[in-house]
């Protein structure tokens, strides 16, 4: 079973649906990042959280640190929010390395 | 601020060959991470330097190495290239000043090995 693992892998939305992309990890984290990474391959930080609540412009991330779930929400989606999403988790099971979920690869269409 | 580089970002190389990739984290950033995605196994740590000195690895045979210099920037090296390093290598810098710091990536170097 992998350690941090990521659901739906693969949504298709139409413009202006709201999206929730979850994320679920077994080990002890410090933090957990939700990235963006846009074909072409660069990679985005969105958030970095390790308690509550973070919200960015249309772009919401949640954790729930007794539940070890995570959740990345978009409102409002668009085109330009196709990509793949990511989560990693800062493990302190491995010496603060990231551990990465395997990715959600996001289709808005128009 | 400027933000991580890599040089270069397209490379194309034969099997046996060695490459050398290189990274420039933000100003001020003192760790540099090194990573290889590819299609089959994701994002997978290679390792990670922080005051010149290797402070983390991860689980790839010796052929990969690198090296920090003073000035932070960071260089990979894969020497005896096989077909299946073939990938996007992506580097990430933080501050480092504590264990939990936010990372921030370079646009990646797409390697490819014929």
């Amino acid at each position: 079973k992998n350690e941090v693992e990521q659901s739906p892998q693969n949504l298709t939305a139409q413009e202006g649906e709201f999206i929730t992309i979850n994320c679920s990890y077994s080990v002890g984290i410090s933090a957990l990042h939700w990235l963006q990474q846009h074909p072409g391959g660069g990679i985005v930080s969105l958030f970095m959280l390790s308690s509550g609540k973070k919200k960015h412009g249309r772009l919401i991330a949640t954790i729930n640190i007794q539940e070890k779930h995570s959740s990345l929400h978009i409102t409002a989606s668009h085109p330009r929010d196709s990509a793949v999403y990511i989560c990693a988790v800062l493990s302190m099971d491995s010496n603060y390395q990231l551990i990465w979920g395997a990715g959600t690869k996001l289709i808005i269409k128009p | 601020k400027a933000g991580v580089t890599q040089t270069p970002r397209y490379l194309i190389k034969t099997r046996g060959q060695q490459v050398t990739l290189s990274c420039s984290p933000i100003s001020g950033h003192r760790s540099v991470s090194w990573y290889q995605q590819t299609p089959g196994q994701g994002l997978q740590f290679l390792f990670e330097y922080f005051s010149e000195t290797q402070r983390n690895k991860g689980n790839f045979p010796g052929r990969f190495s690198g090296r920090q210099f003073s000035n932070s920037r960071s260089e990979m090296n894969v020497s005896t290239l096989e077909l299946g390093d073939s990938a996007l290598y992506l580097c990430a810098s933080s501050l480092a000043d504590g264990r939990v710091n936010e990372q921030f990536f370079g646009p990646g170097t797409r390697l490819t090995v014929l």
